[in-house]
């Protein structure tokens, strides 16, 4: 089953970009990265998903590298309420779709 | 459109006790997926449900069980409750649960076993 590997804290500034990397290197070709986020003892907030191509939304925008092993999720203008635990998922196929967890990274985003 | 419910918000049980929680997905939405999360485990696969068949299960013990309703409707059970299940359950919801579909949460369950 495809793993994630993310650092487990970051700091940005507020109204800086933050720019959270995300390693998945046995990801399989047909499945996709998700990133949420979890504020404390909240259930985790969608954010963005893709396969192969960069995605952008309202939220945030997600770099995928043409090998597909690694990720970066943007948030372009920090700010404090952006500080949760952001998770980058691999959707696994061969588990009929279920979200495999890693530890995620807390960014903490300061004044 | 309202979000996915799961009620109740909090609830305290005491060791042997069984539990029930529930969750009212998206309207339109006939995936139900629930996760439990602890500060040592993090976010672990319960089970997934789709058209009130259950789908796909997770590495839980078989005191962890849920159905769905017709109306997509779902409901898990712990029976015989232990410290350990102390959690923060957590129900998603999404379309038809394919593998580029958006999961959206509840706010989640937090269970105190004492």
């Amino acid at each position: 089953d495809a793993k994630t590997t993310q650092p487990p804290s970051m700091d940005c500034a507020e109204g800086r970009a933050a720019n959270l990397p995300c390693n998945h290197s046995t990801i399989s070709g047909n499945e996709y990265v998700y990133w949420y986020r979890q504020i404390h003892s909240q259930g985790p907030q969608y954010i963005i998903h893709g396969l192969k191509n960069n995605e952008t939304n309202e939220m945030a925008s997600l770099i995928i590298t043409e090998d597909r092993k690694s990720s970066t999720l943007i948030l372009p203008h920090a700010t404090l309420r952006d500080t949760a635990v952001y998770y980058c998922i691999v959707r696994v196929k061969n588990s009929n779709y279920q979200l495999i967890w890693g530890a995620g990274t807390k960014l903490i985003i300061k004044p | 459109k309202a979000g996915v419910t799961q009620t109740p918000r909090y609830l305290i049980k005491t060791r042997g006790q069984q539990v029930t929680l529930s969750c009212s997905p998206i309207s339109g939405h006939r995936s139900v997926s629930w996760y439990q999360q602890t500060p040592g485990q993090g976010l672990q696969f319960l089970f997934e449900y789709f058209s009130e068949t259950q789908r796909n299960k997770g590495n839980f013990p078989g005191r962890f069980s849920g159905r769905q309703f017709s109306n997509s409707r779902s409901e898990m059970n712990v029976s015989t409750l232990e410290l350990g299940d102390s959690a923060l359950y957590l129900c998603a919801s999404s379309l038809v649960g394919n593998l580029g579909e958006k999961l959206f949460f509840g706010s989640g369950t937090q269970l105190s076993v004492l």
